[in-house]
C-alpha cells in the first residue's frame, strides 16, 4: 500500500549509457513531480505533470526527457548519462484539484539513488 | 537574487530542549511555506504548512511561525526526543505556481 513508489532504488551505470526511472502514485493525485537531489542536499525541481500535461520543466538538460503514459505515472529517462548527474532523484505527487489546491502538501518517493561511473 | 537559507550547520541539543530551526528567504513573495522531514535514505515528509497571512501554526509538538516582514519561519520542537534527528526542509511556494523551491535543509540532532 505503498503511496509513491519508485524503481530502482539504487542505479549503478557507466558514463553514456541511457537509463530511466519508473515512478507511481496510488493516492489519486492530479500532480506529479520528479526533483534532484544533489551531494549538498539541495532538491530542485526539474519537471511536473499535471493530468499527463507538463506544466513545470525548469532549466535541464534535453537528456531528460520525463513520460506521463496516465496520471498515475511519471517515469524519468535520462540519455547519455554524465559523471554529474549522479544524485538522489525524488519522485513527488501532490493533489492540487481543490479550490485550496495550491496550499497541496507534496508526498515523496523513496529515492533513487543514482551513480555514474 | 532570490535564496532560501536555512543554517547549513548541524543543531546538536539535549533531550527534553526546545529546537529551533530558521528558515530565512530573500527576493520571494511566498503565498505558504511548508515544512518537511527527512530522515537518512528516504524521502522528505510533509509536517506543517502556514499561509502568507497566518503568524503561527502548531501542530503537537511541532510549532512555525511566519514572518513576512522579516522573510523569516521559525520551526520549533518542544520537549524534544532523540527520534526527532532528522534533517528538516523548508520550502515555499509562490501563488498560482505548482512549484516549491525548497531549502537545502538543517540537520537536528537530540542527544538523549
Amino acid at each position: 500500500d505503498t503511496a509513491v513508489s519508485q524503481t530502482p532504488k539504487y542505479l549503478v551505470t557507466q558514463m553514456g549509457n541511457d537509463k530511466s526511472i519508473k515512478c507511481e502514485q496510488n493516492l489519486g493525485h492530479d500532480t506529479m513531480y520528479w526533483y534532484k537531489q544533489d551531494s549538498k542536499k539541495f532538491l530542485k525541481i526539474m519537471f511536473s505533470y499535471n493530468n499527463k500535461e507538463l506544466i513545470i520543466n525548469e532549466t535541464v538538460p534535453n537528456r531528460f526527457s520525463p513520460k506521463s503514459p496516465d496520471k498515475a505515472h511519471l517515469n524519468l529517462h535520462i540519455n547519455s548519462l554524465e559523471l554529474g548527474d549522479s544524485a538522489v532523484y525524488f519522485c513527488a505527487s501532490s493533489q492540487d484539484r481543490t479550490s485550496g489546491a495550491l496550499y497541496n502538501e507534496q508526498f515523496f518517493g523513496p529515492g533513487t539513488r543514482l551513480t555514474v561511473l | 537574487s532570490q535564496k532560501i537559507e536555512q543554517n547549513s550547520e548541524a543543531l546538536n541539543i539535549q533531550e527534553g530542549k526546545t529546537a529551533t530551526l530558521t528558515c530565512n528567504y530573500t527576493n520571494y513573495s511566498p503565498a505558504y511555506l511548508q515544512w518537511y522531514r527527512q530522515d537518512p535514505g528516504r524521502g522528505p515528509v510533509f509536517l506543517l504548512l502556514i499561509r502568507e497571512n497566518e503568524k503561527e501554526k502548531r501542530k503537537e509538538r511541532l510549532k512555525v511561525t511566519f514572518d513576512t516582514t522579516l522573510k523569516q519561519s521559525l520551526f520549533h520542537i518542544t520537549a524534544s526526543q532523540p527520534a526527532d534527528s532528522a534533517t528538516y526542509l523548508c520550502a515555499i511556494r509562490m501563488d498560482s505556481s505548482y512549484k516549491l523551491i525548497f531549502g537545502s535543509g538543517t540537520r537536528l540532532l537530540v542527544r538523549p
